[in-house]
């Protein structure tokens, strides 16, 4: 059975960093592309980033370009997005998804910025 | 950037009914259109990818039609455990997009 597990979601201050991490379970997680996923408090979903299978290639949404890092740890079968630079409005759950397309979901780690 | 819009934005429908949503993409996206449905605290779930495939373990009422700029998921026979919100998901072109979403509530 396909398991994705988010951690490190929290309260953070503007202008602070956050890591959060997927743990992957139930396949091979080095076949695949990963992806985070956002959705602000009652409002709908957002892309963040994806990476490929070994890691070589990274894509992300222009609002979060030079301050956001996706990475994974293949040994570990790990996802990981470092956030820094937190703004209010990056204030969401945060899921990883399987695959570019997203596949199957974490059940996803709520980050708030605020003072 | 590729909009993704979808209508309606809410739909009241009975159980039995045979509802249809729609998603329009703002370019072509060829093929690559998922539909996800998402319930109140739980994260989203998969039912169609790449317009007319359905996932593993999803019923058969539901169902994808589509190409190119125009997609649609029609629910054959709605049951209670299908009023939730429904988005569709273009994975054609960076950045990758969704649509607002789909609220479909018991009339």
């Amino acid at each position: 059975e396909v398991q994705l597990v988010e951690s490190g979601g929290g309260l953070v201050q503007p202008g602070r960093s956050m890591k959060l991490s997927c743990a992957a379970s139930g396949f091979t997680f080095n076949n695949y592309d990963m992806a985070w996923v956002c959705q602000a408090p009652k409002k709908g979903l957002e892309w963040v980033a994806t990476i490929s299978y070994d890691g070589s290639s990274t894509y992300y949404r222009d609002s979060v370009k030079g301050r956001f890092t996706i990475s994974r740890d293949n040994a570990k079968s790990t996802l990981y997005l470092q956030m820094d630079s937190l703004r209010s409005e990056d204030t969401a759950t945060y899921y990883c998804a399987r695959r570019g397309g997203a596949d199957y979901w974490g059940q996803g780690v709520m980050v708030t910025v605020s003072s | 950037d590729i909009q993704m819009t979808q209508s309606p934005s809410v739909l009241s429908a009975s159980v039995g009914d045979r509802v249809t949503l729609n998603c329009k993409a703002s370019q072509n996206i060829n093929k690559y259109l998922n539909w996800y449905q998402q319930k109140l605290g739980e994260a989203p779930k998969l039912l169609i990818y790449n317009t007319n495939n359905l996932q593993t373990g999803i019923p058969s009422r539901f169902s994808g039609s589509g190409s190119g700029t125009d997609f649609t998921l029609t629910i054959s026979s709605l049951q209670p455990e299908d009023f939730a919100t429904y988005f569709c998901f273009q994975h054609n072109s960076w950045p990758l997009t969704f649509g607002s979403g789909t609220k479909l509530e018991i009339k």
